[in-house]
């Protein structure tokens, strides 16, 4: 059974911090796993994407780091502002070789972050 | 640039009554199409996924069917909703099975 588990559920800190949201999955078959944002009543907007191949990827303030070995990824954003505020999931696409519903994304409940001014 | 559309926004229904859902994708041609549930307090769940038009996968059948009668149009229905069926209900679509999915807007569920 594919789990995945994002460590902390909440998150609250001061503007200009660095901070480190922790996704963990119990298979260590994974394809790719995608990194979202969610606003309050809102859908998912993208973040990034980290291909099985790949150890990390960097868009603007954000890194996404994936440690196949453990069963880990984490997101770093760099100085922290209040428009940071939202809830980040992560989901994680299994491999395909292991009969997974092909292209689904299996998602952790994800962090919800404050960023206070 | 691909666009996903969902309507309706928010829908508040009484238990029983019938439900339809719409998704449409503009700017991408035989996408894969997936539909997610997000109930409170409960991660996203795969309802349906549709890898092209007449094929449907359902991962949790419950009382909702999905239909994709055209390339980039994908319908969430049920005959007679059940309190359990609220929720935030997303549409997805992805070039390929391996690829970036993205979401659309989303429909807010509410069964009275």
């Amino acid at each position: 059974k594919q789990e995945v588990t994002q460590i902390p559920a909440a998150l609250s800190v001061p503007e200009g911090e660095n901070l480190v949201l922790n996704c963990s999955f119990t298979d260590s078959a994974i394809y790719n796993l995608q990194w979202f944002r969610q606003d309050p009543g809102k859908g998912l907007t993208s973040l990034l994407l980290i291909q099985s191949s790949q150890r990390e990827q960097t868009s603007g303030r954000l890194n996404a780091s994936l440690d196949k070995s453990s069963g880990r990824s984490t997101l770093y954003i760099a100085a922290s502002q209040p428009g940071d505020s939202a809830t980040y999931l992560c989901g994680k696409k299994g491999g395909l070789d292991r009969g997974s519903t092909l292209g689904r994304l299996y998602f952790g409940r994800g962090t919800q972050l404050t960023v206070w001014p | 640039s691909q666009t996903i559309h969902q309507w309706p926004a928010t829908l508040v229904q009484p238990v029983g009554s019938p439900l339809s859902l719409e998704c449409t994708v503009e700017g991408t041609s035989n996408p894969n199409l997936y539909w997610y549930r997000q109930a409170a307090g409960r991660g996203l769940q795969l309802l349906f996924y549709s890898v092209g038009i007449g094929q449907i996968s359902s991962e949790v059948p419950q009382n909702l069917s999905a239909s994709r009668p055209q390339d980039r149009q994908f319908i969430l229905s049920s005959k007679k909703l059940l309190l359990s069926d609220s929720g935030f209900y997303l549409c997805a679509w992805s070039a390929t099975s391996g690829t970036e999915q993205f979401f659309g807007p989303g429909t807010r569920l509410t069964v009275l």
